[in-house]
């Protein structure tokens, strides 16, 4: 079984449009994240949710929202694509509770290409 | 900010051991990881060592911390094939959820 899975796993679209990549994860984790890869491999987090709760939101463009319907489940969308957004975006999850409350687990990534 | 740093590449022949090293700066760091990622695959978490400890052994891989020095490395020993991947040097306190990722180091093996 699969414990972070995230959907699509490539994403070919037009600049202008919006998409979302969802991520789901069966290991009963409290906490989500995203991050972003570059072209150069560069790892950055975006965004990290506690329980349905925003908790980390760095510096990312207002036009990347995420949404966590459940404490299973964290979904980014994202509107009015740009050239710049091209990346692979990662999804994690972590505990929160315990000696590996700290522990991310990752999922395969979305591979977004913009054109 | 708190910074991680690895050096960008490290070629090693097959059957040697590699040993790729990181720095960090961050003094609260409570944990320290080191992931693997394959082309074209996710990360995945190889090992991680709690800052109060020295080292930590699993198999292949023998990962030894320097805290004094904020000195992290990861040997691997026997190098293969397989091990061809770039590996990322992590660290996090309990100050936030916030794991901060080094550049990655990409291991290439010689034949």
């Amino acid at each position: 079984d699969t414990a972070v899975s995230q959907t699509p796993k490539y994403l070919v679209t037009q600049m202008g449009n919006d998409k979302s990549i969802k991520c789901e994860q069966n290991l009963g984790h409290d906490t989500m994240y995203w991050y972003k890869q570059d072209s150069k491999k560069f790892l950055k987090i975006m965004f990290s949710y506690n329980n349905k709760e925003l908790i980390i939101n760095e510096t990312v463009p207002n036009r990347f929202s995420p949404k966590s319907p459940d404490k299973a489940h964290l979904n980014l969308h994202i509107n009015s694509l740009e050239l710049g957004d091209s990346a692979v975006y990662f999804c994690a999850s972590s505990p929160n509770w315990g000696l590996a409350k700290n522990i991310q687990y990752f999922g395969a990534g979305t591979r977004l290409s913009v054109l | 900010g708190e910074d991680v740093e690895q050096s960008l590449f490290l070629s090693v022949r097959e059957g040697d051991s590699s040993v790729i090293n990181c720095t960090y700066t961050d003094s609260s760091s409570t944990y320290l990881y080191w992931y693997k990622q394959e082309p074209g695959a996710g990360l995945q978490l190889l090992t991680y060592i709690f800052s109060n400890m020295d080292m930590k052994q699993d198999q292949r891989l023998t990962v030894l911390l320097n805290k004094k020095d904020k000195h992290l490395s990861l040997r691997i020993a026997d190098t293969q094939t397989g091990d061809s991947a770039i590996y990322f040097c992590a660290e996090s306190s309990n100050r936030d959820d916030k794991i901060i990722f080094g550049k990655g180091t990409r291991l290439h093996i010689l034949p």
